[in-house]
């Protein structure tokens, strides 16, 4: 099956701060979706971002699917962006919705 | 409008028991999946239903199961359950093919 990996697995920071996540998947995708997993296990949509940039105030993303690849940008870092980072993609040969995860970045933002 | 709503929040069993837990999508959504969360094997896909029928099956022992109704709700069940079991259910919905929304999970503990 396809596989999804996140770099780095730990990221630590300073309020301020600015950073980049990247998620490397081995197949065509048809879904790529960015998620912020909240301190009681929710899994908070970010992206759903399977070509191209898209923007959402500090947090920004951009998928280069024939590279097979996608950044998450976090600018001006808060304490509240703490926690654990997924993307999550669906391959495109694939019928229905069927996620695979990568294995995640946890950040933590240090006031 | 509302979000995906899963019940019970939290959960503990017994080993041997049996346990079903429950999921209501996002209205309109008829693609409801399931993933276990463990801190070992991290996000997994258990199965998909859509309209009633399975559509896309995971790497899970036959003890895991699943059924969908016709107001889209689903349920999944666990029989004779391991301590391995322990983890984080969560279900997601989706309109067909796009992004899918998560809900805030169970957590199943297994003793």
């Amino acid at each position: 099956g396809i596989q999804v990996e996140q770099s780095p697995p730990d990221l630590i920071l300073q309020e301020g701060a600015n950073s980049t996540l990247r998620c490397n998947f081995s197949d065509s995708v048809n879904n790529l979706q960015w998620f912020h997993q909240n301190p009681w296990g929710q899994l908070i949509n970010l992206f759903y971002i399977p070509s191209g940039t898209k923007q959402n105030g500090r947090l920004s993303a951009t998928t280069v699917a024939t590279e097979r690849y996608s950044l998450l940008y976090i600018s001006s870092s808060q304490t509240t962006d703490s926690g654990v980072y997924f993307c999550a993609v669906d391959m495109i040969k694939a019928a229905g919705n069927k996620l695979t995860f990568g294995g995640g970045t946890r950040v933590l933002v240090k006031p | 409008k509302a979000g995906v709503t899963q019940t019970p929040r939290y959960l503990i069993k017994t080993r041997g028991q049996q346990v079903t837990l429950s999921c209501s999508p996002i209205s309109g959504h008829r693609s409801v999946s399931w993933y276990q969360q463990t801190p070992g094997q991290g996000l997994q896909f258990l199965f998909e239903y859509f309209s009633e029928t399975q559509r896309n099956k995971g790497n899970f022992p036959g003890r895991f199961s699943g059924r969908q109704f016709s107001n889209s709700r689903s349920e999944m069940n666990v029989s004779t359950l391991e301590l391995g079991d322990s983890a984080l259910y969560l279900c997601a919905s989706s309109l067909e093919g796009i992004e899918s929304f998560f809900g805030q999970g169970t957590r199943l503990t297994v003793v």
